[in-house]
């Protein structure tokens, strides 16, 4: 089983900073990858899927890219607020990967 | 509604007394997991289940069993519970005929075993 690896683990940042983090994969050999938003409490939530190299994905001030040539998908958090404190998680999903998350980047957005 | 339903949501037990908890999907979806979450370890996958009778170990399965009955159902087994089960459970569903979907999640179970 091919696992993911996110980082960094944990992020502190402040409002209004810009921020973003990765998750990086061995093996392009997959369907889609896929962003959740996980907040404290509460059910993990989609975010975005992407399929294709060079695909980019935008919700508001949050946006994700997608490079399979090089093995890594980034998550960027433009003008950062207290509401998205969130865990962060992605996963693969197709080809050689059974779904399965990685530890995720834990985001916390001091006011 | 589409939803993943996960019975009960709180429960609290003694070492040793049998319990199960249920998930149910209303999605006819094929896949079918258990995830377990413990403060810095993220999600752990327990056990999963590609289709009917069809279930493989996740990272972490020692100390539960699972059953794939049925396609909407997908209950996790304790059999003896131990306190290192004290947890929050989720489990998630998603379809393996929709290439790329994401999983959905229940409400999780937060499971303490004394």
């Amino acid at each position: 089983i091919l696992n993911v690896e996110q980082s960094p683990q944990s992020l502190h940042v402040q409002e209004g900073d810009s921020t973003n983090f990765t998750c990086s994969f061995p093996s392009s050999n997959f369907y889609a990858l896929h962003w959740y938003r996980w907040e404290t409490a509460k059910s993990p939530e989609a975010l975005f899927v992407m399929t294709l190299n060079g695909d980019e994905k935008k919700k508001g001030r949050i946006s994700a890219t997608l490079n399979t040539k090089e093995g890594y998908s980034y998550l960027y958090i433009k003008g950062s607020q207290p509401e998205d404190s969130a865990t962060y998680l992605c996963d693969l999903s197709g080809g050689s990967y059974i779904p399965t998350f990685g530890r995720g980047t834990s985001l916390i957005v001091h006011p | 509604e589409a939803q993943v339903t996960q019975n009960p949501r709180y429960l609290i037990t003694v070492t040793g007394k049998k319990l199960t908890v249920t998930c149910s999907q209303n999605m006819n979806h094929e896949y079918m997991s258990w995830y377990r979450q413990d403060p810095g370890l993220g999600l752990r996958q327990i056990y999963y289940s590609m289709n009917v009778e069809v279930t493989d170990k996740g990272d972490v399965p020692e100390g539960y069993k699972v059953s794939r009955k049925e396609k909407r159902n997908f209950p996790l087994i304790l059999e003896s519970p131990s306190p290192n089960q004290t947890s929050l459970y989720f489990c998630a569903s998603k379809s393996e005929r929709v290439a790329g979907d994401t999983q959905y999640f229940g409400p999780g179970t937060r499971l303490t075993v004394l």
